[in-house]
């Protein structure tokens, strides 16, 4: 079956270290996204990637990074410089545009200790 | 920042009861919204996308509305059940990115 696989799905950060999330998808989709949540608010948008070697900032991009090498996967770098790190990352992949609904890993949990 | 809401925080219902949910978006540049559910530990999955001003969709006992002009969404349950409980969000496109409301949490008792 198809689907968006992250990991992983728990993550332990010393502070000053950077991380990497995995996300990996088989659905053949050419859109990518990645969503910060936190308690009370909604999904954040962090970055996204429309098509192979591009990407763009979301609206809380600051002490992240992207890449897009393959079709399938778009690995997040939380870097040291994201000055509160903690939260859930959850990656979404759709066909592109607005009009086709998106479809979710099942997200990974930050903590920085 | 667009502003996306969702009505209300929380609710509490017995199983049979109907119910229903508001999102409210920004009325210009609409392109498509939104429903997804999203049940405890497991990811997101979508219900609904309308990009038409007055689209209705129904799959089951759940279904949706759609005013763009005055920028609003309702997600109605019939007869809920227990296996309803989630988090009920909605998110607007506008523009480049989709944007989600907070979410409305659903407990349905039996």
């Amino acid at each position: 079956d198809g689907g968006i696989t992250q990991s992983p799905k728990y993550l332990f950060r010393k502070e000053g270290q950077n991380v990497t999330l995995s996300c990996e998808q088989n659905l053949n989709h050419d859109a990518m996204y990645w969503y910060r949540q936190d308690p009370g608010q909604g999904l954040r948008l962090i970055y996204y990637s429309q098509i192979v070697n591009d990407f763009q900032k979301g609206d809380i991009a600051e002490g992240y990074s992207v890449s897009r090498e393959k079709k399938e996967s778009f690995p997040l770098t939380v870097t040291s410089a994201q000055k509160n790190p903690t939260a859930f990352y959850l990656c979404a992949s759709n066909r592109g545009g607005g009009a086709y609904g998106y479809t979710f890993g099942s997200g990974t949990r930050l903590t920085v200790v | 920042i667009l502003n996306v809401e969702q009505s209300p925080q929380s609710l509490h219902v017995q199983e049979g009861d109907s119910t229903n949910f508001t999102c409210s978006f920004p009325s210009s540049n609409f392109y498509a919204l939104h429903w997804y559910r999203w049940e405890t530990a497991k990811s997101p999955k979508a219900l609904f996308v309308m990009t038409l001003n007055g689209d209705e969709k129904k799959k089951g006992r759940i279904s949706a509305t759609l005013n763009t002009k005055e920028g609003y969404s309702y997600l109605y349950i019939k007869g809920s059940q227990p296996e309803d409980s989630a988090t009920y969000l909605c998110a607007f496109k506008g523009g480049n990115k989709l944007v989600f409301g907070a979410g409305t949490i659903l407990r349905v008792k039996s």
